[in-house]
């Protein structure tokens, strides 16, 4: 079973305006950690933000929060005022703290921002 | 402190021909990890070791092997290259002290061509 949903393979998004992508996840181990990643053109993996799944609060980093809904298991990150240089693949990614297990990504989504 | 490196960054190998992917990190890390990123598929684990002389496999392991003789060092080999296995290929290092919010550093990645 996929356990990291990415439901858009890509987004435009407006310069200066917000946007949200989409991560649903699934999992049975109440303790595990949701990351974001960049990969822009150049090929390389950045990493954006981090929300683990005991945290009380949002995770933010800068123009980069994550809107975690734990209930819906769904993890969505939201770039706010988008630049040219946020255009890229952006993959949301699981790890459960059983057994320490590596990351698993899901498929990405692709954002194209426009001027 | 140069992070995690992958030689080569570029290969083009004929099919039935074998090569070693080379991965390094200075950081001390203990887990270090094989992906292989596809068009539309996302990035999908290939080997990982969680220490010297550990491996264990991944969600797709087949045609490929590993080895982790030294702690800073992880190969990823194809024995028989196929078609299939044109790839971009990520390794990717992290600490372990079984914490959830362990993020993986990646390396630049290498791009296989098999003809």
């Amino acid at each position: 079973a996929q356990k990291i949903t990415q439901t858009q393979p890509g987004m435009f998004v407006q310069e200066k305006e917000a946007v949200t992508l989409d991560c649903t996840y699934d999992t049975s181990d109440p303790s595990y950690g949701l990351f974001w990643y960049k990969q822009p053109s150049s090929g390389e993996m950045i990493f954006l933000i981090y929300q683990g799944s005991y945290d009380q609060q949002n995770a933010t980093e800068g123009r980069y929060s994550l809107n975690f809904q734990k209930a819906r298991k769904s993890a969505n990150l939201v770039i706010s005022a988008s630049q040219l240089g946020d255009s890229a693949m952006y993959f949301c990614a699981m790890r459960e703290a059983s057994g320490n297990t590596p990351l698993v990504f899901g498929k990405g989504t692709r954002l194209s921002v426009i001027a | 402190n140069a992070g995690v490196t992958q030689t080569p960054k570029f290969r083009v190998l004929k099919t039935g021909q074998s090569m070693t992917l080379l991965c390094a990190q200075d950081m001390n890390h203990e887990y270090m990890y094989w992906y292989r990123q596809d068009p539309g598929m996302g990035l999908r684990l290939i080997h990982y070791s969680v220490g010297e002389g550990t491996t264990a496999k991944g969600e797709v392991p087949d045609g490929y092997n590993v080895s982790r003789l030294k702690k800073q060092n992880f190969l990823l080999g194809l024995e028989s290259a196929a078609p299939s296995q044109t790839s971009v290929y990520f390794c990717a290092s992290s600490y372990s002290r079984g914490d959830v919010q362990e993020t993986q550093y990646f390396g630049p990645g290498t791009r296989l061509l098999v003809l």
